[in-house]
């Protein structure tokens, strides 16, 4: 069973459109987040929530909207996609400040 | 802006070698974590730090945090193809923010 499960793995997309990923989680957090690594491995937080509250919104473009319909989902709706967004995009989760579980990551490739 | 930097970027060395990956930085964290992630995988947690001067093994590998808790290292004894993998240190600082480090991308010939 996936503790922190993210779909889709893999998206290609041209610029412009509009996309969703999905987060789920079924470890019972109460804290969820959305991490971007772009192409030299940095891993940024873009966003982080607790008990579907938003607790952090780092300096992340408002095209970038999360979604957090109930504590074990936290979705990620990206708007008008540019080139520069292409990037691997994390979801994780934790407990409180415990310690954060990753997903597998999707691979997003804007063209 | 915190920052946390690693070194070396990269790595590569023989099989049976011992090295060190350094992660520094001028700001206080309550604690740190070290991640390792595969190529395809999400980073996995390998140990977290919390107290100054703290030192942790986990097989052959150890972990130290900085007396300050500004720094930390992770030194790996006799180095196997299996620990090839991108090395991550993450500090969490006093606003319970996570920031990562750029990682070390480790290679182990064989």
């Amino acid at each position: 069973d996936t503790a922190v499960s993210q779909t889709p793995k893999y998206l290609v997309t041209q610029m412009g459109n509009d996309k969703s990923i999905k987060c789920e989680q079924n470890l019972g957090h109460d804290t969820m987040y959305w991490y971007k690594q772009d192409s030299k491995k940095f891993l940024k937080i873009m966003f982080s929530y607790n008990n579907k509250e938003l607790i952090i919104n780092e300096t992340v473009p408002n095209r970038f909207s999360p979604k957090s319909p109930d504590k074990a989902h936290l979705n990620l709706h990206i708007n008008s996609l540019e080139l520069g967004d292409s990037a691997v995009y994390f979801c994780a989760s934790s407990q409180g400040t415990g310690r954060t579980f990753f997903g597998q990551g999707t691979r997003l490739t804007v063209v | 802006t915190q920052l946390l930097e690693q070194s070396p970027q990269f790595l590569s060395i023989q099989e049976g070698e011992n090295l060190t990956v350094y992660c520094n930085s001028s700001s206080v964290f309550s604690s740190l974590q070290w991640y390792r992630q595969e190529p395809g995988e999400g980073p996995v947690l390998l140990v977290t730090v919390v107290t100054g001067g703290e030192v942790k093994k986990l097989k052959r590998l150890t972990f130290q945090f900085g007396d300050a808790r500004k720094d930390s290292s992770l030194h790996i004894t006799a180095a196997q193809p299996g620990d090839t993998g991108l090395y991550l240190c993450a500090g969490r600082n006093r606003d319970d923010k996570i920031i990562f480090g750029k990682g070390t991308r480790l290679h182990i010939l064989p």
